[in-house]
């Protein structure tokens, strides 16, 4: 069974600081997704990450894979508040379902 | 391009009593896929369907949990004789799966709330 595990699970930081959130799965996936989600709102796309090496950046975001290390990290860059949210990993299975790690609920203080 | 579609955002139903959740893929998309999250947890995988087949309901619970994607008309999760566990956000998500990694991709609709009291 595919286990993928995010952490930290709770990340509080100042504005202005650099961050890194790590995702681990426990079996070989190319394919590697990045969410985020504001409070009772749905998952918002960030990254598709879909070959070893791969590195996106988006803003203050950037993500990369090591598909043979099985992780996946979520840098943050100058933080500002507008990023609070919580952030979801995702691995897909066979083509099908996505199995998520826990999230990392982030926020960011002035 | 209208996104995926859910209805309704939120649900009340008593104990004993039928939820039906409704999802419209993203126009294009013939793949359908079912997760619900609790609160404080990550979203875990219920079925899969496509155009009037299940392909795989390995997370869906045995009894009381069903779900249908009709040729015509939206997916439907039915959950039946709801119980107080079953309050949860349910989310649907579609992809266009023509070919390619990028098909791959799951984009999501803005979830039901299910409250069960």
């Amino acid at each position: 069974e595919l286990k993928v595990e995010q952490n930290p699970l709770f990340l509080s930081m100042q504005e202005g600081k650099n961050y890194t959130i790590y995702c681990n799965y426990s079996t070989t996936s190319d394919r590697l997704y990045w969410y985020r989600q504001d409070p009772g709102k749905s998952l918002e796309s960030l990254f598709v990450l879909l070959s070893n090496g791969a590195v996106k950046q988006e803003g203050r975001l950037m993500a990369s894979l090591d598909t043979k290390a099985r992780l996946s990290t979520l840098h943050i860059t100058a933080a500002v508040h507008d990023l609070s949210a919580t952030y979801f990993c995702a691995v897909d299975i066979a083509l099908e379902e996505l199995v998520f790690g826990k999230g990392t609920k982030l926020t960011v203080n002035p | 391009n209208a996104g995926v579609m859910q209805n309704p955002r939120h649900l009340v139903r008593r104990r004993g009593q039928e939820a039906r959740l409704r999802c419209s893929p993203m126009k294009g998309h013939s793949h359908v896929y079912w997760y619900r999250q609790l609160p404080e947890e990550g979203l875990k995988f219920m079925v899969y369907l496509q155009k009037e087949n299940i392909i795989d309901e390995s997370g869906m619970p045995k009894e009381r949990f069903s779900a249908e994607f009709p040729k015509e008309g939206p997916s439907i999760l039915r959950i039946q004789q709801v119980v107080r566990g079953d309050s949860a956000a349910y989310f649907c998500a579609s992809s266009p799966r023509t070919g390619g990694d990028h098909s791959l991709e799951q984009f999501f609709g803005p979830g039901t709330r299910l409250t069960v009291l």
